[in-house]
């Protein structure tokens, strides 16, 4: 069984940093490209970023709202993906999810297996 | 970034159904969309994805379709446990990016 378990969420106040993980089981981690979205409460799905598998570089993109401050990272030997929030702000408030992606056969990546989540809040 | 613009922003449907939700986007995405459904307090669940393969365990009353630049989802007999938030979102390009959502409720 595939699962996805984040954690190192919690209340943060502006402009510091907070570091989540994301464990990972059930399948071969190395092999695939993880993503991060978010919710901010009441609020629809937003992409944080993304990061390749080794095999295909490894490297990752960001969303706009993100480059900069936040940072993914990958850790195969211990099936752990990143996420490094610095300078947050209080519009980062949001449920954080990480995501196992897929690469299909045309070449799309498409995030299938999704993590319960954790709660960042961050305060003024 | 590509906008998605999904309609309606809410449904009320009964049981039984057919429920079609659309989603545009602002530029070509060939067929690189994917289907999303979302309980309240739960993470989402990918439903349809590359515009109509159907992700395995999701039942058959779910299907997707592609014209040109617009998407639909298609519930094709309601159930009861088919309530809840659909959203699509690209990944042709970066930044991905999602639909408003579409809330589906009695």
């Amino acid at each position: 069984e595939v699962l996805l378990v984040e954690s190192g969420g919690g209340l943060v106040q502006s402009g510091r940093s907070l570091r989540l993980s994301c464990t990972a089981s059930g399948f071969t981690f190395g092999d695939d490209a993880m993503s991060w979205f978010r919710q901010a409460p009441g609020k629809g799905l937003e992409w944080v970023g993304f990061i390749r598998s080794k095999g295909f570089g490894g490297t990752p993109e960001y969303a706009a709202s993100v480059k900069g401050r936040f940072t993914i990272s990958r850790d195969d030997s211990k099936s752990i993906a990143y996420l490094q929030m610095n300078s947050v702000k209080t519009a980062d408030t949001a449920v954080y999810f990480c995501t196992r992606v897929f690469l299909d056969d045309s070449g799309g990546y498409y995030p299938f297996d999704w993590g319960q989540g954790t709660l960042v809040t961050v305060s003024s | 970034d590509i906008q998605l613009t999904q309609s309606p922003s809410f449904q009320s449907a009964s049981v039984g159904d057919r429920v079609t939700i659309t989603c545009r986007a602002s530029q070509g995405i060939s067929s690189y969309l994917a289907w999303y459904q979302q309980k309240p307090g739960k993470a989402p669940k990918l439903l349809i994805y590359a515009a109509s393969t159907l992700q395995s365990g999701v039942p058959s009353r779910f299907s997707g379709s592609r014209s040109g630049t617009e998407f639909t989802l298609t519930i094709s007999s309601l159930q009861p446990e088919d309530f809840a938030t659909y959203y699509c979102q690209q990944v042709d390009s970066y930044p991905w990016t999602f639909g408003q959502g579409t809330k589906v409720d009695i």
